[in-house]
């Protein structure tokens, strides 16, 4: 089926751990996102990308590394979680900045 | 101050009620997007506007860009719109998102 996916819908790590969340879109859509959802402080940009290779950093990136190897794919790295890192992911598409499509999102801990 | 606010951040409504909620924002946009998050789901798109109103069946959206305001109403509100509504603008290539409205509708 056409649409976002991400996977893991849940994911434990230990502090020190490198995890990767995946995020798959099927439209070809040329923008995708990557936010963090915590309590009192809505959603933040952790990272998008305007293309293929083209990554750019959004309001929290510290601890956190994209690549965009295919249009489709857009992979979320933590390179060693924190418990700060302890959140909800959303990964998101745009085709044109103006429509927005989220995924189910992640919800990772960090113990 | 937060860019985009929204209030109230907690309602709870009796089924067939009309609903507001209010987003107001302080930078230039280039459009205004309204969100609806269930418990645990993902987050669904409802709106998008950059002028005027919308409709789509029980819900409507507004928005004023002289006054930087924006209002979602809910007509004839049922338990199944529980949920998170979220405000989200537009802005210099980003999207930026108020914290969110929790609604409770009581049967």
């Amino acid at each position: 089926d056409a649409g976002i996916t991400q996977s893991p819908r849940y994911k434990i790590t230990e502090t020190g751990r490198q995890v990767t969340l995946m995020c798959h879109q099927t439209w070809s859509h040329s923008y995708m996102f990557w936010y963090r959802q915590d309590l009192g402080h809505g959603l933040r940009l952790i990272y998008y990308s305007a293309a293929a290779d083209i990554t750019d950093k959004g309001e929290v990136p510290d601890g956190y590394v994209v690549s965009r190897s295919k249009t489709e794919n857009f992979p979320l790295t933590l390179e060693s979680a924190t418990r700060s890192q302890t959140s909800v992911y959303f990964c998101a598409s745009s085709r044109d900045r103006y429509g927005y499509t989220f995924g189910s999102g992640t919800r990772l801990t960090v113990v | 101050k937060n860019e985009v606010e929204q209030s109230p951040q907690n309602l709870t409504a009796q089924e067939g009620e009309f609903i507001t909620i209010n987003c107001s924002y302080s930078v230039g946009i280039s459009a205004l997007h309204w969100l609806q998050q269930h418990p645990g789901g993902g987050i669904v798109s409802l709106f998008m506007l950059s002028s005027g109103k919308k409709k789509h069946g029980r819900l409507i959206a507004t928005i004023n860009i002289q006054e930087k305001h924006s209002s979602l109403h809910i007509t004839a509100s049922h338990p199944r719109d529980s949920a998170v509504y979220i405000c989200a603008v537009d802005a210099t290539n980003k999207l930026i998102f108020g914290t969110g409205t929790l609604l409770a509708v009581q049967p």
